[in-house]
């Protein structure tokens, strides 16, 4: 799979917008980008995922380079609960593991 | 949907003891995984199962061992534990393959003293 590259953390204003950004260079045609966070002292969870298009749920949205060659997480108003580990993942379509790969991820420490 | 449950939460293990460490989804879902997460580090998957009787390793399976007898349940078996297995375990499962969203349990925290 396709690597990674994360800050290791970043810090956001309680109720401010953060952009979580993700840089992918190598992903490849079949690679889907996927977001996942942790909380502490809990298991990881699901928060959005796209190909190429940019994508938007209750949780987040996530844009996409025209290129692919990076994306951006958004958290559009953050709470003292986003405060979390983010993982951004790539999972190629294809692979029949269907494992997800852990980088170090992106510490998200919001202030009050 | 009680989704993913893990027990124990938590266990201390002595060197050189076993257990087996449970999990079981009520989704139907017909891949399930162990991943272990040491301080500060990402999850690394250790075992895989695609549906009941196939399981399959991961990237660190060295020590561990698995079973899918059923499809609800993918119990993780410590053989002779060792200080190195001190870690979280977080077993998963999705429905399918590819871009399928994983869903977690709360973990297991094991101590191997």
């Amino acid at each position: 799979d396709a690597k990674t590259t994360q800050p290791n953390s970043m810090e956001s204003n309680e109720e401010e917008p953060v952009h979580l950004p993700c840089n992918h260079s190598t992903i490849s045609g079949t690679d889907y980008i996927h977001w996942y966070r942790q909380l502490p002292s809990q298991g990881p969870e699901y928060v959005i995922h796209g190909l190429t298009s940019n994508v938007n749920n209750r949780m987040a949205s996530l844009a996409i380079a025209e290129d692919r060659k990076s994306s951006t997480l958004i958290l559009h108003r953050a709470t003292l609960r986003d405060a979390a580990v983010y993982y951004c993942i790539l999972r190629d379509y294809n692979n029949a593991g269907n494992m997800l790969t852990f980088g170090g991820g992106t510490r998200l420490m919001v202030k009050p | 949907n009680a989704g993913v449950t893990q027990t124990p939460k938590f266990r201390i293990l002595k060197i050189g003891q076993s257990m087996t460490l449970q999990c079981t989804q009520d989704m139907n879902h017909n891949y399930m995984y162990w991943y272990r997460q040491d301080p500060g580090m990402g999850l690394k998957l250790i075992y895989y199962s695609v549906g009941a009787g196939i399981t399959d390793k991961g990237e660190v399976p060295n020590g561990y061992n698995v079973s899918r007898s059923t499809t609800e349940d993918f119990p993780l078996r410590l053989e002779l534990a060792a200080p190195s297995q001190t870690s979280v375990y977080f077993c998963a499962s999705s429905y399918g393959t590819g871009y399928e969203t994983q869903y977690f349990g709360p973990g297991t925290r094991l101590l191997v003293l």
